[in-house]
């Protein structure tokens, strides 16, 4: 299996501009989440999808970050207008169930390393 | 809200020797978790604990589920320059689908 994928694995762009970021979860997972690392706050929980559904958007910093995932196979968190306190490690995670046992271990991908202007 | 406490934040240790590190928790966690992230990547699961008293391996490393749901270890035995990185700890509450993660603890490893 490829694990999760995420693109781009780097982004610079000006504050103001739109920032998509996009993930493709393990074939079968029907959890994906994603989570931001900072050094100041570490990683944190953004949001998470049950079978495509939005399930917890708690962890969303404000009304300029939105995630969307239209089928099993993509996920996409998107900032817009995007600031220079955006600048983190963006990742994205699945697994395969919630409930107690090894099926609900999260796998993570690589990341996104985002600098914002 | 629910915060993990994990420590040391750094070890600077020599090659050989054993770690010990460790994670509290203000909730009751009914899953513990153990990663390992290397710099430029994701972090990727090394132990998995889900009953109190659990005590697992894995290779070198250890850990274990405390009997008060509140707290975890790792240790890692005879230390190997590939050990470095960055580890942390998650835990999970039964009533949510939220892992929570610890601030992480930095292993430096001299060779």
């Amino acid at each position: 299996d490829a694990g999760v994928i995420q693109s781009p694995r780097h982004e610079v762009t000006e504050m103001g501009q739109e920032v998509t970021l996009r993930c493709k979860p393990i074939s079968g997972h029907d959890y994906l989440f994603w989570y931001r690392q900072t050094m100041m706050r570490g990683l944190e929980l953004l949001i998470y999808f049950n079978n495509n559904v939005p399930i917890d958007d708690s962890g969303m910093p404000e009304d300029r970050f939105s995630a969307k995932m239209p089928n099993a196979s993509f996920s996409t968190l998107k900032i817009q207008p995007s600031e220079p306190r955006d600048s983190a490690v963006y990742f994205c995670a699945s697994s395969t169930g919630e409930a107690s046992g090894s099926s609900e271990t999260q796998y993570f991908g690589p990341g996104t390393r985002l600098l914002v202007l | 809200g629910q915060q993990l406490n994990q420590s040391p934040q750094s070890m600077f240790i020599q090659e050989g020797e054993d770690v010990s590190m460790n994670c509290t928790s203000s909730s009751i966690f009914n899953t513990w978790l153990w990663y390992k992230q290397e710099p430029g990547e994701g972090p990727v699961l090394l132990i998995a604990l889900y009953k109190a008293g659990e005590l697992t391996s894995n290779g070198r490393l250890t850990a274990q589920f405390g009997i008060t749901r509140k707290d975890s270890f790792l240790n890692i035995s005879a230390s190997i320059p590939s050990d470095v990185g960055i580890y942390f700890c998650a835990g999970r509450t039964s009533n949510t689908g939220k892992l929570i993660f610890g601030q992480g603890t930095t292993l430096q490893v001299k060779p």
